[in-house]
């Protein structure tokens, strides 16, 4: 497709359940990011693939969060046993150079 | 950690006045951006700035990476409803961790036409 695709863009989950975040990047793209942005905040860093490599994880809030890339293209965010604080908007992008171009994210919310 | 204080955090103006908002950093960037936030959308990059002291222009976007390094201002001239979003600046490190953003908290912008 044309932009960065993201699924599901909706997801409710009850405390204690795993999810996945699905991101598709820009066909071609290197670089790709995950961010989280909570209520009325601005995204803040997750994590950063160069292909399949993984080349920072500082941002991960905790152990419960594991990025994945494994063939350099479709990237996935996984959240184990998902508390309240995790309720926020996750947000891919992918680049080529310096223009990060983001999706429509994937609104997690936990009851 | 770094921190942008993005100011205003909204701002409601009439249909044809001029915008202006900033950020300030405690420490310095080498690259700012500027994005814009529709609800329900991901950010959309609306201008990049590279150089202390460079000014650029997207249309009716006008923004300037100042001097010290540590702030960026964006203009909006002759505000449209379409204009109505949420503002980010983001600023990216100097140094080995340059791909890494760190954004403001934003500037909500109301136009009423």
């Amino acid at each position: 497709g044309a932009g960065v695709s993201q699924s599901p863009r909706y997801k409710v989950a009850k405390r204690g359940q795993d999810v996945a975040l699905r991101c598709d990047p820009i066909s071609g793209h290197v670089s790709l990011f995950w961010y989280q942005q909570a209520l009325g905040q601005g995204p803040e860093f997750l994590t950063y693939f160069q292909n399949e490599a993984q080349l920072d994880k500082s941002g991960l809030p905790s152990d419960r969060f594991f990025a994945e890339r494994p063939e350099g293209s479709v990237s996935t965010l996984k959240i184990q046993r998902t508390q309240q604080e995790d309720s926020a908007v996750y947000l891919c992008a992918s680049s080529s150079r310096w223009e990060l171009f983001f999706g429509e994210g994937s609104r997690l919310t936990v009851l | 950690g770094q921190q942008l204080n993005q100011s205003p955090q909204s701002m409601f103006i009439q249909e044809g006045e001029d915008v202006s908002m900033n950020c300030t950093s405690s420490s310095i960037f080498n690259t700012w951006l500027w994005y814009k936030q529709d609800p329900g959308e991901g950010p959309v990059l609306l201008i990049a700035l590279y150089k202390a002291g460079e000014l650029t222009s997207n249309g009716r976007l006008t923004a300037q990476f100042g001097i010290t390094r540590k702030d960026s201002f964006l203009n909006i001239s002759a505000s449209i409803p379409s204009d109505v979003g949420i503002y980010f600046c983001a600023g990216a490190d100097s140094g080995g961790s340059n791909y890494k953003l760190t954004f403001g908290k934003g500037t909500l912008l109301t136009v009423n036409p």
